[in-house]
C-alpha cells in the first residue's frame, strides 16, 4: 500500500525557535497533502491544504504566517512551525491524496514539544 | 471545523463483548471512514463506506451508514485487549477533497 513518512519523529525545540516538519509520499506523487494538529485526548483538526506548485489553503484560524507550508515537489511538503511557543506543542499529522481516488493516506505523525 | 460527532465519547467493555460506536454528521458526503488511533501514535485505516452503500464488513468490522440520518456506527465484535484505541469517523465534508474527523470514541477494553 502507499506509504506515507514524516520527519522527525519527535522534536524538542525552545521557545521562540522555529521547527521544520517534513511530509513524503514514498511510492506515489501527490498534488495535494493536507497538515493537521492533534492536541491530547482530542481529535485531528485540520490546518490547512497544501497544494503542489501554489500557495497552501489555511483553515479558519489558523495562522498562515505562523505555520508556513511549502509543497515544492510531489512527493514534499513541509510544514514550518515559526517562532514557536509551548501552546503550539501538539502531535502534527499529515496526509497525502493519491491519484486516481485521492483516497487519503496518512504519515504517523510527528510530536512537537516546545520548552 | 468537526463534521462527525461520535457517540459515546468514551467506552469501556469487558474483553470478549461487542462495542458499538456511532458518529453523526451535517454535510453530504461522497464517503465515510472509520480510523483507529492507539495512544500517541497515527492513524491506522479500518474501512471506508461510500455514501451509496449501507453496510460493509471487514473481519470483526461492522459498519453501517445511513444518508438519511446522516449517521454511521461501527461496530466491533468479540473485543480485544488490543482493540484498546480512539475510534474516529471521518467524512468528505460537502464531497470536498478535505477529510475532517470526529471528536472521537476512547474504546478501553478491560481484562
Amino acid at each position: 500500500g502507499a506509504v506515507v513518512s514524516q520527519h522527525p519523529s519527535r522534536v524538542i525545540c525552545k521557545s521562540g525557535t522555529s521547527v521544520k516538519i517534513e511530509c513524503r509520499s514514498l511510492d506515489f506523487q501527490a498534488t495535494t497533502m493536507f497538515w493537521y494538529r492533534q492536541f491530547p485526548k482530542q481529535s485531528l483538526m485540520l490546518m490547512a491544504t497544501s497544494n503542489e506548485g501554489s500557495k497552501a489553503t489555511y483553515e479558519q484560524g489558523v495562522e498562515k504566517d505562523k505555520f508556513l507550508i511549502n509543497h515544492a515537489s510531489l512527493t514534499l511538503s513541509t510544514l514550518t512551525v515559526t517562532s514557536a511557543h509551548p501552546e503550539d506543542s501538539s502531535f502534527y499529522i499529515c496526509s497525502a491524496s493519491r491519484p486516481p481516488t485521492y483516497e487519503q493516506y496518512f504519515g504517523p505523525g510527528t510530536r512537537l514539544t516546545v520548552t | 471545523s468537526q463534521q462527525g460527532e461520535e457517540d459515546p465519547q468514551a467506552l469501556s467493555i469487558q474483553e470478549g463483548e461487542n462495542a458499538t460506536m456511532n458518529c453523526s454528521y451535517k454535510t453530504s458526503i461522497n464517503n465515510l471512514q472509520w480510523y483507529r488511533q492507539n495512544s500517541g501514535r497515527g492513524l491506522v485505516h479500518l474501512i471506508l463506506i461510500r455514501s451509496n452503500e449501507r453496510e460493509k464488513h471487514s473481519g470483526r468490522l461492522r459498519v453501517t451508514l445511513d444518508t438519511s440520518k446522516k449517521s454511521s456506527s461501527l461496530l466491533i465484535t468479540a473485543s480485544r485487549a488490543a482493540d484498546t484505541a480512539s475510534y474516529f469517523c471521518a467524512t468528505d465534508e460537502n464531497r470536498d477533497d478535505k477529510i475532517i474527523f470526529g471528536k472521537g470514541t476512547r474504546l478501553h477494553i478491560l481484562p
